[in-house]
């Protein structure tokens, strides 16, 4: 099993629709949660932190499900520039290392 | 703010070659790491410091390897380049540890490297 398995998408999406999806993860004792946001071939940059409670950054919304080891995102009013793909990040216990999935891509549409 | 420089930022090598990519940061952050991104894949940590002095293997270390000599600057070595090194590869640096989780990953534009 992956440590952390992502389904890749893409979803398509019209502006203003709102979409969201999932990211599961293996290591129960995993403690630290990301959504990082990669555009087409550039590097990839922190979105949010995802915390235990759940929380918001403007149109974005992270809940963390620990019961069921799954992260999830939700963007409200899609935007053209949210086209990208994200990529669910997850702390391995214990050292300095980060599991990373693949990858959710999302085109909005005109 | 230059932040996390990577050089070059794209190369062809021929199997059996050997290269260095560059990889410099501002920030003085202790913290450093390579990464490389395959097609398909989740980044997999190749190699990552602590600080000067310090650097440790990651998932996939094989026929990589990296130098910590000051702070600011993290080499990373391909020695009898392979095919299956064929792959993006970036540096990044943090304040923090990579797992805590008020922690960021500052990512360079990465490296496209192609074995042939």
């Amino acid at each position: 099993r992956k440590e952390v398995e992502q389904d890749p998408g893409p979803f398509n999406v019209p502006e203003g629709a709102t979409v969201a999806f999932n990211c599961t993860y293996s290591n129960s004792a995993s403690q630290s949660f990301f959504w990082y946001r990669q555009d087409c071939r550039k590097e990839p940059k922190l979105l949010m932190s995802v915390y235990s409670s759940g929380n918001e950054d403007g149109r974005f919304t992270a809940q963390l499900n620990r019961a069921s080891q799954y992260i999830s995102l939700l963007i409200r009013d899609s935007k053209l520039s949210d086209s990208a793909t994200y990529l669910c990040v997850v702390e391995k216990r214990g050292d300095y290392k980060l599991s990373f999935g693949a990858g959710t891509t999302v085109t909005v549409r005109a | 703010n230059a932040g996390v420089t990577q050089t070059p930022k794209f190369r062809i090598l021929k199997i059996g070659q050997s290269m260095t990519l560059q990889c410099a940061q501002d920030m003085n952050h202790n913290y450093m790491y390579w990464y490389r991104q395959d097609p398909g894949m989740g980044l997999k940590l190749i190699y990552y410091s602590v600080g000067a002095g310090i650097t440790d293997k990651g998932e996939v270390p094989n026929g990589y390897n990296v130098s910590r000599s000051t702070t600011e600057d993290f080499p990373l070595r391909l020695e009898l380049a392979a095919p299956s090194q064929t792959s993006v590869y970036f540096c990044a640096s943090s304040f923090l540890p990579a797992g805590a989780n008020t922690g960021e990953l500052f990512f360079g534009e990465g490296s496209r490297l192609t074995v042939l």
